[in-house]
């Protein structure tokens, strides 16, 4: 069963500043099938990020992500106040067939 | 506009049943992988299940295996998962959720407001 740790669990910044979240996985993820999502409370979570690299439709460039088998990063360069969610990674492939973090939540400082 | 929208929950006794549905608008349902993820009050998310376009393939997370059951009907753009012997832990908002991308069943960019399942006595 593969596992994502997602570190740090809590990040607090400033509006401006760049976050760097980290999600290590406990085995290869297939393909690199790695997601990022953005949660806010009471919403349902936001894809931001598709194939470890890929923004989704719509998100802003200030979103990036990197990474390969085991170690992904998801960066935000110039925090803006909407930004401050929880961010989940999720993997596609491994048992069980989708898993996802446990969560790094962004706080304003 | 894409549309997804799950009705069913509620409060239920431990060991009971429901069945959650999840109503899709906006898109081609009949073409895209169909998910169930599922969050527990103040938690991560959870995946619990998924199926294929044509239903003939699902998939379970262990923990939901041989109590819940993902289905579809393709003519009514409706997603379903009956949850049979329901236990405290499975107390959740439940999401539907898919991809917009034809045949991508590998990260979701649809999801609907969610349904909250609530079981205790």
């Amino acid at each position: 069963e593969i596992v994502l740790t997602q570190s740090p669990g809590t990040l607090s910044l400033s509006p401006g500043e760049r976050a760097t979240l980290s999600c290590r996985a406990s085995q290869s993820v297939s393909n690199n099938y790695l997601a990022w999502y953005q949660q806010k409370p009471g919403q349902a979570p936001r894809l931001l990020i598709y194939d470890a690299s890929s923004r989704a439709t719509g998100i802003p460039d200030r979103f990036s992500g990197s990474g390969s088998g085991t170690d992904f990063t998801l960066t935000i360069a110039g925090l803006e106040p909407e930004d401050f969610a929880v961010y989940y990674c999720q993997q596609y492939g491994s048992s069980p067939l989708y898993s996802f973090g446990q969560g790094t939540k962004l706080e304003i400082k | 506009e894409v549309q997804l929208a799950e009705s069913g929950g509620g409060l239920v006794q431990p060991g009971g049943s429901l069945r959650l549905s999840c109503a899709a608008s906006g898109f081609t349902f009949s073409r895209h992988w169909m998910s169930w993820v599922r969050q527990a009050p103040g938690k991560g998310l959870e995946w619990v299940a998924n199926i294929w376009q044509d239903g003939n393939e699902k998939n379970y997370v262990d923990s939901v295996k041989g109590r819940f059951t993902i289905s579809r009907d393709n003519a009514m753009n409706s997603l379903y998962l009956q949850m049979n012997s329901l236990r405290a832990e499975d107390t959740a908002v439940y999401y539907c959720a898919s991809s917009s991308k034809l045949w991508w069943p590998y990260d979701f960019d649809m999801w609907g407001q969610g349904t909250m399942v609530t079981v205790s006595s």
